[in-house]
């Protein structure tokens, strides 16, 4: 079992849709959650981190954090082309030293 | 400096062959993770520094492969007879003492030919 597992995709939504991206991980004793967005050819960019159980918003993006299902989950609302893009889930694990353990990502496209 | 500045940024090189990756990180960034990403795969962790204290080396993959950080600022990795699976993008990272999230630098595209 991955320590952090997403779907790859791709997940293909409409303008406009709400985009809903998935995570699981396997380390219960997990407390710091993140997504970074990924563009073709570049470098991960931090976009939204969550610690605490229930939903956390930012503008369009909204993590959602369930420690009891090892479940963490981000939905983009109101997707723009410009969201198009893999989106990379990683958590810092229960020894908390502060590594980022990644999932391999899930490419979301965002049609017009 | 105002990013996290990763050197070279294209590397291409014979089997056989050793390389150097450099990595500058933000200025007054305790922590330094280096991690690759193979093509179309996520990011693998391959080291990470913080601070003075020792490395935590756990996803080195082989022997060839070592770090080490100078003065608790700049970052060189090293992959000795590199082979063709070495061939990735090797990404550096930076973070500050109680920051959240990491900052990336550019990265480097190794191949192997």
């Amino acid at each position: 079992q991955k320590e952090v597992e997403q779907n790859s995709g791709p997940l293909s939504v409409p303008e406009g849709a709400i985009a809903s991206l998935n995570c699981t991980y396997s380390d219960r004793g997990s407390q710091s959650f993140f997504w970074y967005r990924q563009y073709s050819g570049k470098s991960p960019e931090l976009i939204m981190f969550i610690y605490s159980n229930g939903d956390k918003e930012d503008g369009r993006f909204t993590a959602q954090l369930n420690k009891a299902s090892q479940y963490v989950s981000l939905l983009i609302r109101d997707s723009q082309p410009s969201d198009s893009a893999t989106y990379l889930c990683a958590v810092i694990g229960s020894s908390n030293t502060g590594k980022l353990i990644f999932g391999q990502g899930t490419t979301l496209q965002v049609k017009p | 400096g105002a990013g996290v500045s990763q050197s070279p940024s294209n590397k291409v090189t014979e089997k056989g062959k050793d390389v150097e990756l450099r990595c500058d990180p933000i200025s007054g960034h305790t922590a330094l993770y280096w991690y690759r990403q193979s093509l179309g795969q996520g990011l693998e962790f391959l080291i990470y520094f913080q601070g003075n204290s020792a490395p935590d080396k756990s996803g080195l993959p082989s022997d060839r492969f070592s770090a080490e950080r100078t003065g608790g600022s700049v970052s060189t990795l090293t992959i000795q007879r590199t082979q063709q699976e070495d061939s990735a993008v090797y990404l550096c990272a930076s973070s500050s003492q109680g920051g959240v999230g990491y900052t990336f630098g550019s990265g480097t595209r190794l191949t192997v030919v």
